[in-house]
């Protein structure tokens, strides 16, 4: 069973364009939902997180709209550049035995026409 | 502050045989994490270590296994590898895991399993 389902796989944008990439979740325990951002070779690193009680955090050209009611949370890269290009995961995190356990959305690879 | 190391970067091992990875995390950080990041799967937990006990464990067969050292540094084992073993291994380490978001990431070992 996929906790969190996240859309879509692969996306690509022209520069400047907006990229929006979508997940779902279905367990209510959940309550940190972070976006991170992989590069090849690389490890995920966070880009952007948001708790369950505020609808929208921006942090430069990246937005995370929240919709609780609705179980589901979108990350926004406005004006896209070439340099984003990488695989974007989303989570969903709750806290277990003290540690907060992220589950992962499968990834969208974002791919950014210069 | 030098970021979570992990060792080795690449392995080939066959199908049977047991494999040893290991990660050091970021200086004064207490706890381990590891991730298995397939294509099929994405991004799986595996088992979380903090001051040198398991805290939590993900949904995987008793062939997987850790260990956390005193000085936080962390080992997982794969005992009977098996050809779906083959997988981007990720270790992520935190100052406080009971804080949300404050998990950062190795580049990861990756293995393949012939």
């Amino acid at each position: 069973q996929q906790q969190v389902k996240q859309s879509p796989q692969s996306l690509i944008v022209q520069k400047g364009g907006i990229s929006i990439i979508n997940c779902a979740y279905e367990n209510t325990a959940f309550d940190y939902f972070p976006w991170y951002q992989q590069f090849p070779g690389k490890g995920p690193a966070l880009l952007i997180a948001i708790r369950p009680d505020v609808s929208e955090k921006k942090e430069g050209r990246f937005t995370i709209s929240f919709n609780k009611s609705a179980k589901q949370f979108s990350l926004h890269i406005m004006d896209s550049q070439p340099g984003d290009s990488a695989t974007y995961f989303c989570a969903a995190s709750q806290r277990i035995g003290g540690s907060y356990i992220p589950t992962f959305g499968r990834g969208t690879s974002l791919i950014v026409h210069p | 502050k030098a970021g979570v190391t992990q060792t080795p970067r690449y392995l080939i091992k066959t199908r049977g045989q047991q494999v040893t990875l290991s990660c050091s995390p970021i200086s004064g950080h207490r706890s381990v994490s590891w991730y298995q990041q397939t294509p099929g799967q994405g991004l799986q937990f595996l088992f979380e270590y903090f001051s040198e006990t398991q805290r939590n464990k993900g949904n995987f067969p008793g062939r997987f296994s850790g260990r956390q050292f005193s000085n936080s540094r962390s080992e997982m084992n794969v005992s009977t590898l098996e050809l779906g073993d083959s997988a981007l291994y990720l270790c992520a380490s935190s100052s406080d895991p009971g804080t949300a978001g404050e998990q950062y990431f190795g580049p990861g070992t990756r293995l393949t399993v012939t």
